[in-house]
């Protein structure tokens, strides 16, 4: 069974503070992968960042930033420097491969960034 | 532009009544999937289909049906025997898989009357 557990729900951060959403996952699977989406108000997940199981490498873009650790099954997201755009709720998302595979979504976190 | 569109946003349902949520997406994905949304719950999948004429349940399928009759269509229908079907549906597609990118529509807020 796979499993992935977003333990804050509620964050709230003042602009430019940066910020680390965490996320913890289960799984018996040695090939997964692991996701980040974005939902903002409107309602639509937008897809953040995809990492395989095998690619421990941390990775930048822009403000948003990812650490995967396979020794404490995590995938932490953090953002740096925060803006109000920024406010949404974000979800770690664990899927494994092959025939059938499906997403396994946290209950995600409520980032609130104030001006 | 390629992407997913659901329709109604905003669908009213008296109790008792049927009713079908519209999925349909132009990137030529062949996967397709369910959510539904609840406040605090996360997304949980009611429906997902690999390819055309074949689906399969998710975690929550009970009182939900779907088809897949096009590669481009996946609607989904919420019968009278789902207790408490009020809540936001997302539509999602992928090229194959769940462990591909997802792309998702802008959801339906489905109220029960």
């Amino acid at each position: 069974a796979q499993k992935v557990t977003q333990a804050q729900t509620e964050i709230s951060v003042v602009e430019k503070e940066d910020v680390t959403l965490d996320c913890v996952y289960e799984t018996r699977d040695t090939t997964y992968y692991l996701f980040w989406y974005k939902q903002p108000p409107s309602g639509e997940l937008v897809f953040l960042i995809r990492r395989n199981s095998f690619d421990e490498q941390n990775e930048i873009s822009g403000r948003y930033s990812w650490n995967f650790q396979k020794s404490t099954s995590s995938f932490n997201f953090t953002i740096t420097a925060s803006q109000v755009v920024d406010s949404a709720v974000y979800f770690c998302a664990l899927s494994h491969t092959g025939a059938n595979s499906k997403l396994t979504f946290g209950k995600g976190i409520t980032l609130s960034v104030r001006p | 532009d390629g992407g997913i569109t659901q329709s109604p946003k905003y669908l009213f349902r008296k109790e008792g009544q049927n009713v079908t949520l519209s999925c349909e997406q132009n990137l030529n994905h062949d996967a397709m999937y369910w959510y539904r949304q609840d406040p605090g719950q996360g997304l949980r999948l009611i429906y997902y289909s690999q390819i055309v004429n074949d689906f399969q349940k998710g975690d929550i399928a009970e009182g939900y049906s779907v088809s897949r009759e096009k590669k481009e269509s996946f609607p989904l229908t919420v019968t009278s025997a789902q207790k408490n079907p009020t809540a936001f549906y997302l539509c999602a597609s992928s090229i194959w898989g769940g462990n591909t990118e997802a792309f998702f529509g802008q959801g339906t807020r489905l109220t029960v009357v």
